[in-house]
C-alpha cells in the first residue's frame, strides 16, 4: 500500500515479556517518527530517525525502550522487560525531509496492552 | 511534557454548526499543525501554517496564528457528523527541529 504500515496491531504481552513493533513508512519517506498515545492523550514523541540516523531519542522512557532503522527503511521500537505503564498505543510516523519537520503521516497503530 | 494545549477539551455541537478550538504553546516555533483523528486510527494531518503567517484556509478549515500570544485556533465551518473526531494541534519549534510535538486535543461530537 501506500500508507504507513505498522504491526502488530494488536498486541498482548505478559509484563516481563519483550516486544517489537514494526514500522513500514512511505517509500521515499527519508524521516521516520515514534509517538506513544495513551489513552485520551496526545501523542507523546518517542524518537525519530533520517535515513538510519537516530537524530533524537530524548523520548524514549527508559532504557528498557530501544528503536533502530538500519536500512534506512523499516523501523522497530522494541520494549524490554514490559510493565503495565507500557501500556498505549504506538504510532508510526513518516515524512519528506526538510529543515524543519512539515507534514508527518501517520500508521494505524500498534495497541500494546501488558498484562 | 506536552508543548500544546487545547482548549476546550471537548466540544459538542449539531450539523451545521461552526466548531471553534484553540491551542496555546510555549516556545518559539517554526510551525504549527493541526491534525484529526478518528476513534482507534492514526493521526491525519489537516493544515500547517508557519510561523510568518497569521491564517490558512482548506476547504471549510480555518486556522489563525497569533504568535505574539503564542495562540491558534482552529475553526470547522458547516460541520458535519463526519467531523466527529479529536484534534490536536502539534508545534515544531525552532531549536528543535525535528520534533513535532502535540497537545492533549479537543474531542468534538458533532450530532446530526
Amino acid at each position: 500500500g501506500a500508507g504507513v504500515s505498522q504491526s502488530p496491531r494488536y498486541k498482548v504481552a505478559k509484563r516481563g515479556q519483550d516486544v517489537a513493533l514494526r514500522c513500514d513508512p512511505i517509500s521515499g519517506h527519508v524521516s521516520l517518527f515514534w509517538y506513544q498515545q495513551a489513552l485520551g492523550q496526545g501523542p507523546e514523541f518517542l524518537t525519530y530517525f533520517q535515513n538510519e540516523a537516530q537524530l533524537d531519542k530524548s523520548g524514549l522512557p527508559s532504557d528498557r525502550f530501544f528503536a533502530e532503522r538500519p536500512e534506512g527503511s523499516v523501523s522497530t521500537l522494541k520494549i524490554q522487560r514490559t510493565q503495565q505503564e507500557d501500556s498505549a498505543v504506538y504510532l508510526c510516523a513518516s515524512s519528506l525531509p526538510g529543515q524543519y519537520t512539515g507534514e508527518l503521516f501517520f500508521g494505524e497503530g500498534s495497541r500494546l496492552t501488558v498484562l | 511534557s506536552q508543548q500544546g494545549e487545547e482548549d476546550p477539551q471537548a466540544l459538542s455541537i449539531q450539523e451545521g454548526e461552526n466548531a471553534t478550538m484553540n491551542c496555546s504553546y510555549k516556545t518559539s516555533i517554526n510551525n504549527l499543525q493541526w491534525y484529526r483523528q478518528n476513534s482507534g486510527r492514526g493521526l491525519v494531518h489537516l493544515i500547517l501554517i508557519r510561523s510568518n503567517e497569521r491564517e490558512k484556509h482548506s476547504g471549510r478549515l480555518r486556522v489563525t496564528l497569533d504568535t505574539s500570544k503564542k495562540s491558534s485556533s482552529l475553526l470547522i465551518t458547516a460541520s458535519r457528523a463526519a467531523d466527529t473526531a479529536s484534534y490536536f494541534c502539534a508545534t515544531v519549534r525552532t531549536d528543535s527541529w525535528g520534533k513535532l510535538q502535540f497537545g492533549a486535543g479537543t474531542q468534538v461530537v458533532v450530532t446530526p
